[in-house]
């Protein structure tokens, strides 16, 4: 069965700090992965996905990938009050068209 | 461009009522879900469909039911509602391959 574990936290770092939110996942034919912000109340909205291993930038926003170890990571540099979400992680299989999504890990910046 | 549209947004039920949750999507996609997310859980597929006319049963269908007649819309039927079906109902579609797009949610109490 494909899993894709994550830790729920919360994980709590001060504002200006980075966060680092982890996923592993069992599935080795596992692709392609996302990662979702979903905030208290509202719909998860997709802020990085990534395809290769390695690591992909998109703003503060990094995401890590090492398909021989199997994790997947997300770093949150300059954390900011108004990254306190959920993070959902979510991984795609090869020839499959149903991600499999992580129970999401709680951050929360404090000031 | 409005994306994938759920109505309603809340929603109360009577223990033995029916009701039906209705999805619709302007991105032509084929691929589409329904996932319910109860209180710090993760998102757990109900139903999915791979285009119109095709559905299949995800991890948790029991108690539901779908049809998919055109490639936009994509109703979740709920027969004979339980209080265990209280929960936050998701929409989402997605292209196949990447990311998935996400509904605002249907936030379902049955008393």
């Amino acid at each position: 069965q494909k899993e894709v574990e994550q830790n729920s936290g919360p994980l709590s770092v001060p504002e200006g700090a980075i966060a680092s939110l982890n996923c592993t996942y069992s599935d080795r034919g596992s692709q392609s992965f996302f990662w979702y912000r979903q905030y208290s109340g509202k719909s998860p909205e997709l802020i990085m996905s990534i395809y290769s291993n390695g690591d992909k930038e998109d703003g503060r926003f990094t995401a890590q990938l090492n398909k021989a170890s199997q994790y997947v990571s997300l770093l949150i540099r300059d954390s900011q009050p108004s990254d306190s979400a959920t993070y959902l992680c979510a991984g795609l299989s090869g020839g499959s068209y149903i991600p499999t999504f992580g129970r999401g890990t709680s951050l929360i910046v404090h000031p | 461009n409005a994306g994938v549209t759920q109505t309603p947004k809340f929603r109360i039920l009577k223990i033995g009522q029916s009701m039906t949750l209705q999805c619709t999507q302007d991105m032509n996609h084929n691929y589409m879900y329904w996932y319910r997310q109860d209180p710090g859980m993760g998102l757990k597929l109900i139903y999915y469909s791979v285009g119109a006319g095709i559905t299949d049963k995800g991890e948790v269908p029991n108690g539901y039911n779908v049809s998919r007649s055109t490639t936009e819309d994509f109703p979740l039927r709920l027969e004979l509602a339980a209080p265990s079906q209280t929960s936050v109902y998701f929409c989402a579609s997605s292209g196949g391959s990447a990311e998935a797009f996400f509904g605002q949610g249907t936030r379902l109490t049955v008393v």
